[in-house]
């Protein structure tokens, strides 16, 4: 699975974007994109997944360059309950959920 | 549809002993992943069941096992337990369609104290 980088910690004012990269530069042709957060000792929460073209669901946006090797993740009216650490993991869609977590991004949104 | 439950959601054990922790997941998933979070290491994927098989192992001793059961539940169980067993141990079920998966679902963790 390709190895990606984010930026350790991010902060957001509430109500605006919040804007995560992520650089996957060696990201594979059949490998997805996936983002997932987590919020204080709970679970890991799935957010949204793509492959090459531009994703959108009722929590965030997903941007995928069109080399495929960076993404942005977009929520795009950040609230209080959006501070989490965000994971931003690239992968096969098959073979099984083997996910290796990175140290995905520290996103601080402030009143 | 009810989530992911692991059980117990706190355990506290002493060096040495035995552990068992238990995953019940979403029904109709019939991938059940296990990992291991802790402060130093992030989020360590320990191993994944599917159809009662171990399908996926990652880079732990054999003192952690685990197994899956007929109804896809999950138990993982962690033998000589050591101090640095402490951990938020987590559980995540996912649905193939034709051997794809797009999103798993974790459930909010048991987290094992060892004294």
């Amino acid at each position: 699975d390709a190895k990606t980088t984010q930026p350790p910690s991010m902060d957001c004012a509430e109500g605006r974007a919040a804007n995560l990269p992520c650089n996957h530069s060696t990201i594979s042709g059949n490998e997805y994109v996936y983002w997932y957060r987590q919020i204080h000792s709970q679970g890991p929460q799935y957010i949204i997944h793509g492959l090459k073209n531009n994703e959108t669901n009722e929590m965030a946006s997903l941007i995928i360059t069109e080399d495929r090797k960076s993404s942005t993740l977009i929520l795009p009216h950040a609230t209080l309950r959006d501070t989490a650490v965000y994971y931003c993991i690239v992968r096969v869609g098959t073979g099984g959920f083997k996910t290796i977590f990175g140290a995905g991004t520290r996103l601080f949104v402030k009143a | 549809k009810a989530g992911v439950t692991q059980t117990p959601r706190y355990l506290i054990k002493t060096r040495g002993q035995q552990v068992t922790l238990s995953c019940s997941p979403i029904s109709g998933h019939r991938s059940v992943s296990w990992y291991q979070q802790t402060p130093g290491q992030g989020l360590q994927f320990l191993f994944e069941y599917f159809s009662e098989t171990q399908r996926n192992k990652g880079n732990f001793p054999g003192r952690f096992s685990g197994r899956q059961f007929s109804n896809s539940r999950s138990e993982m169980n962690v033998s000589t337990l050591e101090l640095g067993d402490s951990a938020l141990y987590l559980c995540a079920s996912s649905k193939e369609t034709g051997g794809l998966w797009a999103e798993a679902f974790f459930g909010q963790g048991t987290r094992l104290t060892v004294v």
